[in-house]
């Protein structure tokens, strides 16, 4: 693999359903990140984390908890999903946690909580 | 509160130049990304400016300045292809992204 990848694609969820969405990445960068996307608003982050072993609260974090084990991986989880979760959620990395080192995106993961 | 303003939508024509504009009102700054987001699709880094002027690369250019709060991507020679959402986003004192809700920009031939 190159780059950052996430699992799953796409989902369907019941409200009250425990879900992880899964980050990747191969490029060997320290700081990565979770965000949502959601129709007429920016990109809101939820969870970062700047080195393995290390999480941080981002601006939107209720409802969600992520891990940090391994500099590779960085799944995120929402212990019992809401309507208002649903959204579109971006695993992102970058070389270095602080200024001018740009983000790079994973593909998204498309979330519906019904 | 941190803000950063963009217009919603812009529409220019094939072969057009197009300037999209980003203020911003941050707690800090440390640096401007522009990053480019094809509809349905992740946001890809187009530039990064942190002194004022502006910064070229190929048919892009990024400009800012820090006193005025201003930022602004130039696109030349406008192809389909840059039918897209424009992001801004802002690093504040904390090294935190601060993003704008994007620019869509409608290209016509």
């Amino acid at each position: 693999i190159a780059g950052i990848t996430q699992a799953p694609t796409s989902q369907i969820l019941a409200a009250g359903r425990r879900m992880t969405l899964r980050c990747t990445q191969d490029m060997r960068h320290n700081a990565m990140y979770w965000y949502r996307q959601d129709l007429g608003l920016g990109l809101r982050l939820i969870h970062y984390s700047n080195t393995a072993g290390t999480t941080g609260k981002g601006e939107v974090p209720d409802g969600y908890s992520v891990s940090r084990a391994n500099t590779d991986d960085f799944p995120l989880t929402l212990a019992s999903a809401v309507p208002s979760q649903t959204s579109v959620y971006f695993c992102a990395s970058s070389d270095e946690e602080q200024g001018g080192s740009p983000q790079y995106f994973g593909p998204g993961t498309r979330l519906t909580v019904l | 509160g941190q803000n950063i303003d963009q217009p919603t939508e812009m529409t220019a024509t094939e072969g057009a130049i197009v300037q999209i504009n980003c203020t911003y009102q941050t707690s800090g700054f440390n640096g401007l990304f522009w990053y480019q987001q094809h509809a349905g699709e992740a946001p890809t880094f187009l530039s990064y400016n942190v002194l004022d002027g502006l910064e070229e690369k190929g048919r892009f250019s990024s400009f800012l300045s820090r006193s005025k709060g201003y930022s602004y991507l130039l696109l030349k020679e406008l192809q389909m292809k840059d039918s897209a959402s424009y992001l801004c986003a802002v690093v504040d004192s904390n090294y935190q992204l601060i993003w704008g809700a994007g620019t869509k920009l409608i290209i016509k031939p």
